[in-house]
């Protein structure tokens, strides 16, 4: 099966700095690669994805790259703010087939 | 929308007792995901259903855990019996397509 790691598993930053987390994952299968951000109590929610077919995507202050070659994802978050603070969670999967998340890295934006 | 609705939100039980997590998905949404998180073991999809009917169960730990999705608007995990090794927060989430999922605010279970 899928093996995906994440890192670093913590992260402290400067509030305004950037932040940049990578996942590496092992099945060339893998053709959809979500993010998830998940706060102290609540479920993981969807901020950006990316599919095998595209190397970079951007949404305001968060992007994702994709390296299919190098079997690596990574989450960009830029001008970073304190309500950007929780754990991000990297993911992996083929079509119609298993979840397979990384072990997630707790991210803190400090004021 | 309410968004994906999960209760009860917390739940504790003692060993051998019988457990039942409930969802009710967001309308429209023809995919629903069951998920389990733990800190050593972090988040696992344990089943999966489209309109209703159970796809992918590989994820399921052991015959003690089931779950059903009798209609498009309810889902549910049953253990039974439960251990204290199935203390975790469980995630209910759905979807319009197998992407883009949308979780629940979960179950925290603690099993004595």
């Amino acid at each position: 099966g899928e093996n995906v790691e994440q890192h670093p598993s913590t992260l402290s930053v400067q509030e305004g700095d950037s932040a940049v987390i990578k996942c590496t994952y092992s099945d060339s299968a893998s053709n959809y690669f979500p993010w998830y951000k998940q706060e102290l109590g609540k479920g993981p929610q969807l901020i950006i994805d990316i599919r095998s077919n595209v190397g970079e995507k951007k949404d305001q202050r968060i992007a994702v790259t994709l390296n299919k070659t190098a079997k690596h994802f990574s989450l960009h978050i830029t001008e970073t703010q304190p309500e950007d603070s929780a754990v991000y969670f990297c993911a992996a999967s083929s079509t119609g087939n298993q979840f397979y998340f990384g072990t997630g890295t707790s991210l803190t934006v400090i004021p | 929308d309410a968004g994906v609705i999960q209760s009860p939100r917390h739940e504790v039980t003692e060993m051998g007792q019988e457990v039942t997590l409930r969802c009710k998905p967001i309308s429209g949404h023809d995919y629903l995901f069951w998920y389990r998180q733990t800190m050593m073991r972090g988040l696992e999809l344990l089943i999966y259903f489209n309109n209703n009917v159970p796809i992918d169960d590989s994820g399921m730990p052991e015959d003690r855990f089931s779950a059903k999705m009798p209609n498009a608007s309810f889902s549910t995990l049953k253990i039974q019996p439960s251990e204290p090794r199935d203390s975790a927060v469980y995630f209910c989430a759905t979807s319009r397509v197998f992407y883009e999922q949308y979780f629940g605010p979960g179950t925290r279970l603690t099993v004595t």
